[in-house]
């Protein structure tokens, strides 16, 4: 049962345009949601994150917008830059519930083209 | 550089065979968690270790255990491998035990391939 799921396996994008990047999740016990980003032959790197409480974290270029209701999110990137391509992964976690490890959903591949 | 270290970088064995994988947290993190990303696989959580101690498991198989020594470093030892077991094993640590929003910095990983 995939608690996080990333639908699109691969996005393309022009340079400059925005990437919106899906993340939907089934487990309402989750409240605390991240973004990380993935290059060949590295690890995950955190890019942004968002707590239930709000609906809108924004950091320089990258925006994380939470919908609780559709128990949905996403990631905005503007304007996407040929460095953005990289696999994104969305993560979440429920901070109420003990120790609970973070959840990963598969992973999109972002492709911006030049 | 993320300051979480993973040995070996690749590792190729046979069926059968063990193998350890090591991990040096960031300098202060006192948590390590183990992660499995197979082919077309989200990061699956393995194991959590929180100042030595075991906090939560995953799906860890019986065949693989973990520990975390005094000077924090973590071994992961996967043993009776399998094809399957074929993946990148990451490392990563944070300063808390697990509570809370919790940010994880995520070592380079460890590539295993099982022949």
């Amino acid at each position: 049962d995939q608690q996080v799921k990333q639908n699109s396996p691969s996005l393309s994008v022009q340079e400059g345009r925005i990437s919106i990047l899906n993340c939907d999740y089934t487990n309402s016990m989750f409240d605390y949601f991240l973004w990380y980003k993935k290059y060949p032959a590295e690890g995950p790197t955190f890019l942004i994150s968002i707590s239930s409480i709000k609906d809108k974290n924004e950091d320089g270029r990258f925006t994380v917008f939470l919908n609780k209701s559709a128990k949905h999110l996403s990631l905005h990137i503007v304007p996407s830059q040929p460095g953005d391509s990289a696999v994104y992964f969305c993560a979440a976690s429920s901070t109420n519930s003990g120790n609970t490890p973070l959840v990963f959903g598969k992973g999109t591949r972002l492709s911006v083209i030049a | 550089d993320s300051g979480v270290t993973q040995t070996p970088k690749h590792l190729i064995t046979a069926t059968g065979q063990r193998v350890t994988l090591r991990c040096s947290p960031r300098s202060g993190d006192l948590s390590v968690y183990w992660y499995q990303q197979s082919l077309d696989q989200g990061l699956q959580f393995l194991i959590h270790y929180y100042n030595g101690e075991e906090r939560a498991k995953g799906n860890i198989l019986e065949r693989f255990s973990a520990q975390q020594f005094p000077d924090l470093h973590s071994e992961l030892n996967l043993s009776s491998l399998e094809l399957g077991d074929s993946a990148l094993y990451f490392c990563a640590s944070s300063v808390g035990g697990g509570y809370g929003a919790n940010v994880l910095t995520f070592g380079a990983g460890s590539r295993l391939t099982v022949l």
